[in-house]
């Protein structure tokens, strides 16, 4: 069965860093691509980021784009989402999830919940 | 960025009702667009991808149709376990946008 398991989330201060992980089983982790997305309390939807099954291509969503990295280990079968200078704004459930060819979003991990606050 | 409106932003049904959502692109994505189902303190479940093509293991009740900038989700026959959140996403360029959700609630 697929599985995503992200973790890493926790209450960090506005300016803080945090590093998400997501380990991922049942599939053949190095020909997906992956992404993050994101729910803030009582909100939507937002999609962070994206990395190409080879590491090739990647995009942010503006309002990450120069404080936020994704990366993938393929062998590790993980992704990561390392996040710098933190903003209460970033506060959110990060999810990870696979893009399958024709089916973005497929499978999606539980979440794991950042809280940026002092 | 392609922006995507989704309507109506709440709706009320009955079990058994018919229920159409819609989402409109700020400009053409071909038939790139997918649909999701929330429920509260879950992940989003993919319903329909391609705009039309139901995802493995979703009831035939849901489907979808569309193609350039007007698409809609339709649940021929509501069911108790249908109350959710619902989200389109476009996935034919970067940054990919999702629309801002509709709430179907029970009547």
């Amino acid at each position: 069965d697929v599985q995503l398991v992200e973790s890493g989330g926790g209450l960090v201060k506005p300016g803080g860093s945090l590093r998400l992980s997501c380990a991922a089983s049942g599939f053949d982790f190095s020909s997906y691509t992956m992404k993050w997305v994101r729910q803030a309390p009582g909100k939507g939807l937002e999609w962070v980021s994206s990395i190409s099954s080879t590491s090739r291509y990647i995009y942010y969503g503006d309002s990450v784009k120069g404080r936020f990295t994704i990366s993938r280990d393929n062998p590790r079968n993980s992704m990561s989402l390392q996040m710098n200078s933190l903003r209460a704004e970033d506060t959110a459930v990060y999810y990870c999830s696979r893009d399958g060819v024709l089916t973005p979003g497929d499978f999606w991990g539980q979440g794991t919940l950042v809280t940026v606050s002092s | 960025a392609i922006q995507m409106t989704q309507s109506p932003s709440s709706l009320s049904a009955s079990v058994g009702d018919r229920v159409t959502i819609t989402c409109r692109a700020s400009q053409g994505i071909r038939n790139d667009l997918a649909w999701y189902q929330q429920k509260p303190g879950r992940a989003p479940r993919l319903l329909i991808y391609g705009a039309s093509s139901l995802h493995s293991g979703v009831p035939s009740r849901f489907s979808g149709s569309g193609s350039g900038t007007d698409f809609s989700l339709t649940i021929s026959s509501l069911q108790p376990e249908d109350f959710a959140m619902y989200y389109c996403l476009q996935d034919y360029n970067y940054p990919r946008t999702f629309g801002q959700g509709t709430r179907l609630e029970t009547k």
